[in-house]
C-alpha cells in the first residue's frame, strides 16, 4: 500500500515551459487535492476534487489546470510556467467513508523551480 | 473565509521539557475540525492530532495533547517531555465541517527547536 506518490520529486523548468505533475492514491478515496507551500508560509489550496471527472478551484487557481480522468490519479498542469510559481506542490486524500476520521493523507511533495 | 494564525515563527525548548504552541483561528461556522501537522526536513506532512469542534474534550496522542477553546478560537499543541525528533514545522489547520469535500486551511507554521 503505497498511499500517495507524486511524480516527478524534482523538476526545473524554464518561464514559458509547460509541465504535468501526477498525483497517485491507491487508498481508494474519493477526495483529492493539490497544494502549494511557499517560503513561510503554510500550505495553500490550488484546487481539488471530489470524483472522478470533477474538479474545484481553491484558494490559488491562477495559472493551474487540473483534471481526474481516473478515481486513483490526480494532475496538476502548468501550461505557461513562471517563476512566481516556484514553490514545493503536494498533492492529498481523503476518502469519503473516512470522514469520521477526516485525515487527509499527503505525498512526499514535488519541489519546481521556474527559472 | 477562514482564517489561521500562529503567531509564533520559533519555539526552542530543552530536550524532556513541554512546550505549547499557539493557534488561532477565526470562523462563522460551527461545525469543523482542527488539525495539528508536523512538517520535518523531509517534508513529509504528518498529522499529529485533530480536534472535533463538536467535542467538548480535549484531544490527546500520547505526549501530544491540545488545548481547546472554542468561544476563544484558540486551538494550542502541548508536547510533553519533548524529544529530539520532535524539531520539526508545525502546522495549525481548519476545515469545515458538514461532511464536504472542503481543503485545509494552515497557518503559517512554527518553527520548533529542541536544544539538547
Amino acid at each position: 500500500n503505497a498511499g500517495v506518490t507524486q511524480t516527478p520529486k524534482f523538476r526545473v523548468l524554464k518561464t514559458g515551459q509547460s509541465m504535468t505533475l501526477l498525483c497517485a492514491q491507491d487508498m481508494n478515496h474519493e477526495y483529492m487535492y493539490w497544494y502549494r507551500q511557499d517560503p513561510g508560509m503554510g500550505l495553500r489550496l490550488i484546487h481539488y476534487s471530489v470524483g472522478e471527472g470533477t474538479t474545484a478551484k481553491g484558494e490559488v487557481p491562477d495559472g493551474y489546470n487540473v483534471s481526474r480522468l481516473k478515481k486513483q490519479n490526480f494532475l496538476l498542469g502548468l501550461e505557461s510556467a513562471a517563476p512566481s510559481q516556484t514553490s514545493v506542490y503536494f498533492c492529498a486524500s481523503r476518502g469519503y467513508r473516512d470522514r469520521d476520521h477526516n485525515e487527509q493523507f499527503f505525498g512526499p511533495g514535488t519541489r519546481l523551480t521556474v527559472l | 473565509a477562514q482564517t489561521v494564525t500562529q503567531s509564533q515563527p520559533e519555539m526552542s525548548v530543552q530536550e524532556a521539557e513541554t512546550v505549547t504552541l499557539s493557534c488561532t483561528y477565526d470562523t462563522s461556522e460551527s461545525d469543523y475540525y482542527l488539525f495539528w501537522y508536523k512538517q520535518p526536513p523531509s517534508r513529509q506532512m504528518i498529522l499529529v492530532i485533530r480536534q472535533e469542534a463538536y467535542k467538548q474534550q480535549n484531544a490527546t496522542e500520547n505526549r501530544f495533547s491540545v488545548n481547546f477553546q472554542k468561544a476563544a478560537k484558540s486551538f494550542s499543541l502541548k508536547i510533553s517531555d519533548s524529544q529530539l525528533g520532535d524539531a520539526a514545522m508545525y502546522f495549525c489547520a481548519y476545515r469545515s465541517g458538514g461532511g464536504g469535500a472542503d481543503g485545509l486551511t494552515f497557518g503559517k507554521g512554527t518553527h520548533l527547536i529542541i536544544q539538547p
